[in-house]
């Protein structure tokens, strides 16, 4: 098993453009969700998923759009970059809501 | 507002010595407590997680104490190594609500 993986690892991007953060999961799991980590705020929680067709927002939405076409796969994407996105990315599995998370390795995003 | 708080960003500990990380929670509607350990440029590892009808749970060298009425719990790991040195967030949730994470503790384990 891979687990949770993110692609890329590393990503500049300049102010305005757009981009797609990959994440795929192979453990069947029904509950995707992605995080942002930021120093001093923890991890915040940006879109969750409960199933495939089904999203919705977490705790700091604004500027990111979700899909979840299949069980394995949950891209999250950069509409219009800024710097205020300059994080680093962390995609997470479970069975449900309320079993742990396995996280993935994370994305470090720089918005210039 | 922050429901879930760690209020030392660090903890340096002698090896062998009992590491405490404490978080508290503002939420009384939280019934499941988790705490995950994370290692620089590696994503979040679950580590131990306890259920509000419990106060304590254990692990091997892990054991997670909750106090309910003083919305707090804490983290114990005895005896302390150097492969725990890593920074440890404390998570809450109302099942099946959302998970809220805290801050994160730095744990530097000392020789």
């Amino acid at each position: 098993n891979a687990g949770v993986t993110q692609t890329p690892k590393f990503q500049v991007l300049k102010t305005g453009q757009s981009m797609t953060l990959q994440c795929a999961q192979d453990m069947n799991h029904e509950y995707m969700s992605w995080y942002r980590q930021d120093p001093g705020m923890g991890l915040r929680l940006i879109h969750y998923s409960v199933g495939a067709g089904i999203t919705d927002q977490g705790e700091v939405p604004n500027g990111y759009n979700v899909s979840r076409s299949t069980t394995e796969d949950f891209p999250l994407r950069l509409l219009s970059a800024a710097p205020s996105q300059t994080s680093v990315y962390f995609c997470a599995s479970s069975y449900s809501p309320w079993t742990e998370q396995y996280f993935g390795p994370g994305t470090r995003l720089t918005v210039t | 507002d922050q429901q879930v708080k760690q209020n030392s960003p660090s903890l340096s500990v002698q090896e062998g010595r009992i590491s405490i990380l404490n978080c508290d929670y503002t939420n009384s509607m939280f019934d499941y407590f988790l705490w995950y350990k994370k290692y620089p440029a590696e994503g979040p590892t679950f580590l131990i997680s306890i259920s509000s009808i419990k106060d304590k749970n254990e692990d091997g060298r892990f054991t997670v104490f909750l106090n309910k009425s003083a919305k707090h719990l804490s983290l114990h790991i005895v005896p302390s190594q150097p492969g725990d040195s890593a920074v440890y967030f404390c998570a809450a949730q109302s099942v099946p609500d959302k998970l809220i994470f805290g801050t994160g503790t730095r744990l530097q384990v000392f020789p």
